[in-house]
């Protein structure tokens, strides 16, 4: 079975860090892009950012809204994905989902499965 | 940046309905745009890929269509399970998740 378990979230200070795993099972981790998606509670959907595989050299894209306080990282070795976030705001506050990016061709990708989730609440 | 509005926001249907739900791209996406189910509390399910092609295990009742900037999708008999937020999302061009802002299926 294809699983994503995300882990370490919990509250955190403004202008406080925070570190999210995402562990995989069930297919060829090292093989997919994994993206993080998060959503604010009550709120929509926002992609926060993409690493690729080692076949493309590990290059991340990240929103602009996080760019520049939050870094993707993954770990081949240990089939995980991470999130360093840094700087936080009351605003990053939100349910931070993992999602393995599925789809060959170019421009032909969705998110396919998607973690459980980990609650992230930044607040004094 | 893309924008995707779908519409409605909300939607209240019976069981048995067939309920169309709109996405509109601010610019042509070819057909990159996916579809997905989110129930209260939980996380997002892959309904549609590639604007049409249903996601294995995705009941029958659940389709997909459009390109370039109009996209639908549409439950043929609304179940009881089927009520849900339903977002589509673009996948033609970074930032690679843009997102609609959702619409809510409710029973009426």
């Amino acid at each position: 079975e294809v699983q994503l378990v995300e882990s370490g979230g919990g509250l955190v200070q403004p202008g406080g860090s925070l570190r999210l795993s995402c562990a995989a099972s069930g297919f060829t981790f090292s093989d997919h892009y994994m993206d993080w998606v998060r959503q604010a509670p009550g709120k929509g959907l926002e992609w926060v950012g993409r690493t690729r595989n080692k076949a493309n050299s590990y290059t991340t894209e990240y929103a602009a809204s996080v760019k520049g306080r939050f870094t993707i990282s993954r770990d081949d070795s240990k089939n995980s994905l991470y999130l360093q976030m840094n700087s936080l705001k009351t605003e990053d506050t939100a349910v931070y989902y993992c999602a393995r990016v599925a789809g060959e061709l170019p421009g032909y990708n969705w998110f396919d499965p998607w973690g459980q989730g980990t609650l992230v609440t930044v607040s004094s | 940046d893309i924008q995707m509005t779908q519409s409605p926001s909300s939607l209240s249907a019976s069981v048995g309905d067939r309920v169309t739900i709109t996405c509109r791209a601010s610019q042509s996406i070819s057909s990159y745009l996916n579809w997905y189910q989110q129930k209260p509390g939980k996380a997002p399910k892959l309904l549609i890929y590639a604007a049409s092609s249903l996601q294995s295990g995705v009941p029958s009742r659940f389709s997909g269509s459009g390109s370039g900037t109009d996209f639908t999708l549409t439950i043929s008999s609304l179940q009881p399970e089927d009520f849900a937020t339903y977002y589509c999302q673009q996948s033609y061009s970074t930032p690679w998740g843009t997102f609609g802002q959702g619409t809510r299926l409710e029973i009426k």
